[in-house]
C-alpha cells in the first residue's frame, strides 16, 4: 500500500534553514507528482508546492516562493522541501502528498512539524 | 486569487441525521473542486475529487454536487465517525495553485 513518512522536521531558529524529506513506497514513484501541503497549528490546510511527476516543472505557493524548493530523487523514491530564510509563520505540521489524476491530493503522509522560534 | 468560503464554521448534528456543507468561490472554478475530512490528530483524507466523484473507499452516504461558484458536500446520515473537520479544494486551471476552504466542523450536537 501507499506510504509516505516525513522525517527532517524539529525546532529551528528564525532566519535558519531547514530540509524535509519524504520517504514514499508501494506504488512506482516516478509515475505520480508529489506535493507538499502545510497545517499550522490549530489552523487550516495550506498547499506549499507541487513538483511534477518527471521534475519537469514545479509551482510554489506564494508564502514561501522563493524561499523553498521542491524536488525529487526517483533513484531513492524521496521528495524533498529545501526551506530557506524560515519565518515563525511557517511553523506547521509539513505533509508530503501524493497525487492522482489531476494533481488530487489523495495519500498523505503523517507529517512532520517545524516549530521556528 | 481564487478564495474559497465554507459555511456554516460549525454544524452541530446528531448521529442519523443529514449534514449540508458549503463551499463558494469567488470566481467560478469549473469541476476543479475537492473535499477532505480531518479529524484530530490525523491526516486529511480525501472523500470527493471532480465536484462529485467519490474517491477509493469512500462509502455512498458522501456525495459531492456543484459547478462554477457553488459547490455542497452532503453526508446522508451521520456516522459517529463523521464528526471531523471538512475542508474543500480548488485547483486553478494554470499555473496550477491550489487553494483550501477554511473548513467546516461537524460536531455532535
Amino acid at each position: 500500500q501507499v506510504q509516505l513518512v516525513e522525517s527532517g522536521g524539529g525546532v529551528v531558529q528564525p532566519g535558519r534553514s531547514l530540509r524535509l524529506s519524504c520517504a514514499a513506497s508501494g506504488f512506482t514513484f516516478s509515475n505520480y507528482a508529489m506535493h507538499w501541503v502545510r497545517q499550522a497549528p490549530g489552523k487550516g490546510l495550506e498547499w506549499v508546492a507541487l513538483i511534477a511527476y518527471d521534475g519537469r516543472f514545479q509551482y510554489y505557493a506564494e508564502s514561501v516562493k522563493g524561499r523553498s524548493t521542491i524536488s525529487r530523487d526517483d533513484s531513492k523514491n524521496m521528495l524533498y522541501l529545501q526551506m530557506n530564510s524560515l519565518r515563525v509563520e511557517d511553523t506547521a505540521v509539513y505533509y508530503c502528498v501524493r497525487e492522482v489524476t489531476g494533481y488530487y491530493m489523495a495519500y498523505w503522509g503523517q507529517g512532520a512539524l517545524v516549530t521556528v522560534s | 486569487e481564487i478564495v474559497l468560503t465554507q459555511s456554516p464554521a460549525t454544524l452541530s448534528l446528531s448521529p442519523g441525521e443529514r449534514a449540508t456543507l458549503s463551499c463558494r468561490a469567488s470566481q467560478t472554478i469549473n469541476s476543479y473542486l475537492a473535499w477532505f475530512q480531518q479529524k484530530p490528530g490525523q491526516a486529511p483524507r480525501l472523500l470527493i475529487y471532480d465536484a462529485s466523484n467519490r474517491a477509493t473507499g469512500i462509502p455512498a452516504r458522501f456525495s459531492g454536487s456543484g459547478s462554477g461558484t457553488d459547490f455542497t458536500l452532503t453526508i446522508s446520515s451521520l456516522e459517529p465517525e463523521d464528526f471531523a473537520v471538512y475542508y474543500c479544494q480548488q485547483r486553478s486551471n494554470w499555473p496550477p495553485i491550489f487553494t483550501f476552504g477554511p473548513g467546516t466542523k461537524v460536531d455532535i450536537k
